[in-house]
C-alpha cells in the first residue's frame, strides 16, 4: 500500500531565509501525481505546489519549489525568503494514477521566527 | 465562487445526539470525499464516492454514515455522536482518480461533543 512520510513533525526558520520540509513515499507505480497542501491556523487547506512523476523537471511557485527525486521517492519542499504568512502546517500528498483517493502525509508544523 | 461548501462551520452536539454534515460542489467533480483530522493524526479518511452512486469506507467509518445525494451533494451523518467523535471535518471534491490538480477541500467543520 502507498504511504507518505513526514519526518519531521515541527519546524522552524527565521523570516527571510530558507527551509526544507521533507518527504518520502512508498509506491510501485511508475505514474503518479504528488502535492503539498498547506493549512494556515485559518485552517483552509491550501495547494501550494503540485509535481507530475513523469516530468523531471521540478515543480515551482512563486517562493515555493519541490526537490523531485524519483528513484529515491523523496519529493521535498523549499520555502525561499520565509514570511510570517508561511507559518502553517504542511502536509504531504501522493495520489497514483489507479486509485481513488489521495494519500497524505503526517503533516509539519511550520513556525515563522520574526 | 466556485469551490466546496460545507455546513455548519461549528457545531457542538451532547453524546447522544445525531445531526448531518452537509458538503456541496459546484465544479462539476466525479469524486467526494470526508475527512476528520485530529491533533497529531493528520487527515484519515472517513467515506469517499468516486461517482455518483458510489460510497466507499475509508479508514475510519465506524460511527458514520454517508449519502451521495446527486453529483453535487455528499453528506455525512452521525447517528449516535460519541466524545470519540470531536473533531475538525473537511469534504473535499475533485475530477477524479489520477486527477493532477488534487483535492479542493471546504473550510471545515469543527464539531464537539460532550
Amino acid at each position: 500500500a502507498q504511504t507518505v512520510t513526514q519526518s519531521q513533525p515541527e519546524m522552524s526558520v527565521q523570516e527571510a531565509e530558507t527551509v526544507t520540509l521533507s518527504c518520502t513515499y512508498d509506491t510501485s507505480e511508475s505514474d503518479y501525481y504528488l502535492f503539498w497542501y498547506k493549512q494556515p491556523p485559518s485552517r483552509q487547506m491550501i495547494l501550494v505546489i503540485r509535481q507530475e512523476a513523469y516530468k523531471q523537471q521540478n515543480a515551482t511557485e512563486n517562493r515555493f519549489s519541490v526537490n523531485f527525486q524519483k528513484a529515491a521517492k523523496s519529493f521535498s519542499l523549499k520555502i525561499s525568503d520565509s514570511q510570517l504568512g508561511d507559518a502553517a502546517m504542511y502536509f504531504c500528498a501522493y495520489w497514483g494514477t489507479s486509485y481513488d483517493k489521495v494519500i497524505f502525509g503526517p503533516g509539519t508544523s511550520l513556525s515563522v521566527i520574526p | 465562487n466556485a469551490g466546496v461548501t460545507q455546513t455548519p462551520k461549528f457545531q457542538v452536539l451532547k453524546t447522544g445526539q445525531s445531526m448531518t454534515l452537509q458538503c456541496a460542489q459546484d465544479m462539476n467533480h466525479n469524486s467526494m470525499y470526508w475527512y476528520r483530522q485530529d491533533p497529531g493524526m493528520g487527515l484519515r479518511l472517513i467515506y469517499y464516492s468516486a461517482s455518483e452512486g458510489t460510497t466507499d469506507k475509508g479508514e475510519v467509518p465506524n460511527g458514520y454514515n454517508v449519502s451521495r445525494l446527486n453529483k453535487r451533494e455528499f453528506s455525512l451523518r452521525l447517528e449516535s455522536a460519541a466524545p470519540s467523535q470531536t473533531s475538525v471535518y473537511f469534504c473535499a471534491s475533485s475530477g477524479g482518480r489520477g486527477t493532477d490538480y488534487g483535492y479542493t477541500f471546504g473550510s471545515g467543520t469543527r464539531l464537539t461533543v460532550v
